[in-house]
């Protein structure tokens, strides 16, 4: 089946600095990924939808400038939390999208900023 | 605005009965609705999907049924079984097949022994 990687799981970054998520398509292309926050007990909120090669498109409310996001193959794109704060801690989720397989989340990654 | 909504936070059923989890929606350009399964600290697992033109897809111990009408649709698990405790996502799909989805804000089922 289709499985999509994220990493890190979990990370833990001073106030200020920048965080890198990974997420990787292990075993097909994605055609769309899609980068979604949660905050505990809400939904997952879509923040920015990424095709390969082309810029991404940012939710209402989503600051581009701070949450960097390239998508530079059909397998991997990132997302970037630049110059964090406190309020950015939040768990952070991608899912790629394939024709045959659907939606594929990867695990999640837990950042928490201090 | 929420346009997926899961009004009961937590339900809590005993082994062997039925599950009911329940969603509403408010956007009509939804064309799939989902329901994913989702552990703490993990991303969520796609379990069933319903095209808007149907009214129940089945698979195994799963049935959602879609009622257009009401802008409802819900989720039964039966038997219902311990290992199904976990957060359920009902999600709706905007934009067609390259779309993105909507999601609720979930629902905790504990199934009790």
């Amino acid at each position: 089946g289709a499985v999509v990687s994220q990493h890190p799981s979990w990370v833990i970054c001073k106030s200020g600095t920048s965080v890198k998520i990974e997420c990787r398509s292990l075993d097909f292309q994605a055609t769309t990924m899609f980068w979604y926050r949660q905050f505990p007990k809400q939904s997952l909120m879509l923040m920015a939808t990424s095709n390969e090669g082309s810029k991404a498109t940012y939710e209402q409310g989503v600051e581009k400038d701070k949450f960097l996001i390239n998508h530079a193959s059909l397998t991997l794109s990132t997302l970037t939390v630049t110059s964090a704060h406190p309020e950015d801690s939040s768990f952070y989720i991608c899912s790629a999208l394939n024709r045959v397989y659907g939606y594929t989340f990867g695990s999640g990654t837990r950042l928490t900023v201090v | 605005d929420q346009q997926v909504k899961q009004n009961s936070p937590s339900l809590s059923v005993q082994e062997g009965r039925i599950s009911i989890l329940n969603c509403d929606y408010t956007n009509s350009m939804f064309d799939y609705f989902l329901w994913y399964k989702k552990y703490p600290a993990e991303g969520p697992t796609f379990l069933i999907s319903i095209s808007s033109i149907k009214d129940k897809n089945e698979d195994g111990r799963f049935t959602v049924f879609l009622n257009k009408s009401a802008k409802h649709l819900s989720l039964h698990i039966v038997p219902s079984q311990p290992g199904d405790s976990a957060v359920y996502f009902c999600a709706g799909r905007i934009g067609g097949s390259q779309g993105n989805l909507i999601f609720g804000k979930g629902t905790k089922l504990s199934v009790k022994p």
